[in-house]
């Protein structure tokens, strides 16, 4: 099976602009998570989507969203880019069985430079 | 609130001796833990996890963890380092059920290897 993949690799933006990231999960994976990680902050938690819904959510602000689509692919998108934004995305994709959540599994992710 | 601590942000050792990664959770609900690594300009591979059962996790490449629920503790070890360990390694919770999908990350551990 292919792994989890992320598009872009890489993207330099400027602030105020926006951005759309892109994350297909491994092929039956129904859940997509995703998160930031910067060498500051760490790795933190974004939000969750399952069956087209966020599941669960982190504590960014509004101007981070995303959605999943019917085949299970999520989009993430930052408006209004601060500095601060500058991180590398990664998305997550889990299997669900029932009650039944199985482990996640990393894509490469999405390094986002703000200028 | 869950939270991961990783007691030292970088550890060394020499090739051939024990590798221990040390991590301590606080979780208000029986917790699943997890070892993820990541090497440079990549995302995170799953080394282990424990859910339930037995508190001794073996994973790959050799690495094991122990789940000590009176000490709160996960604590990630290897015989016998190799070169190829050289990575940071993350310590995760989750608090399972519909909340699987969110990771609570601790802030890595590097690990250097020495011939």
């Amino acid at each position: 099976k292919a792994g989890v993949t992320q598009t872009p690799r890489y993207l330099i933006k400027t602030r105020g602009q926006q951005v759309t990231l892109s994350c297909s999960p491994i092929s039956g994976h129904r859940s997509v998570s995703w998160y930031q990680q910067t060498p500051g902050q760490g790795l933190q938690f974004l939000f969750e989507y399952f069956s087209e819904t966020q599941r669960n959510k982190g504590n960014f602000p509004g101007r981070f969203s995303g959605r999943q689509f019917s085949n299970s692919r999520s989009e993430m998108n930052v408006s209004t880019l601060e500095l601060g934004d500058s991180a590398l995305y990664l998305c997550a994709s889990s299997q669900i069985a029932g009650v039944v959540s199985y482990e996640q599994y990393f894509g490469p992710g999405t390094r986002l430079t703000v200028t | 609130a869950q939270s991961v601590t990783q007691l030292g942000s970088h550890v060394s050792v020499s090739e051939g001796a024990l590798v221990l990664l040390r991590c301590n959770y606080s979780s208000s609900v029986p917790p699943y833990l997890f070892w993820y690594v990541q090497y440079p300009n990549q995302g995170l591979q799953l080394l282990l996890k424990y859910t339930t059962g037995a508190t001794l996790v073996k994973g790959i490449n050799g690495f094991e963890a122990e789940f000590k629920k009176s000490e709160t503790s996960f604590h990630l070890t290897k015989p016998s380092a190799h070169m190829s360990d050289a990575a940071e390694y993350f310590c995760a919770v989750s608090r399972g059920g519909t909340s699987y999908g969110k990771l609570t990350f601790g802030q890595g551990t590097i690990l250097t290897v020495h011939p």
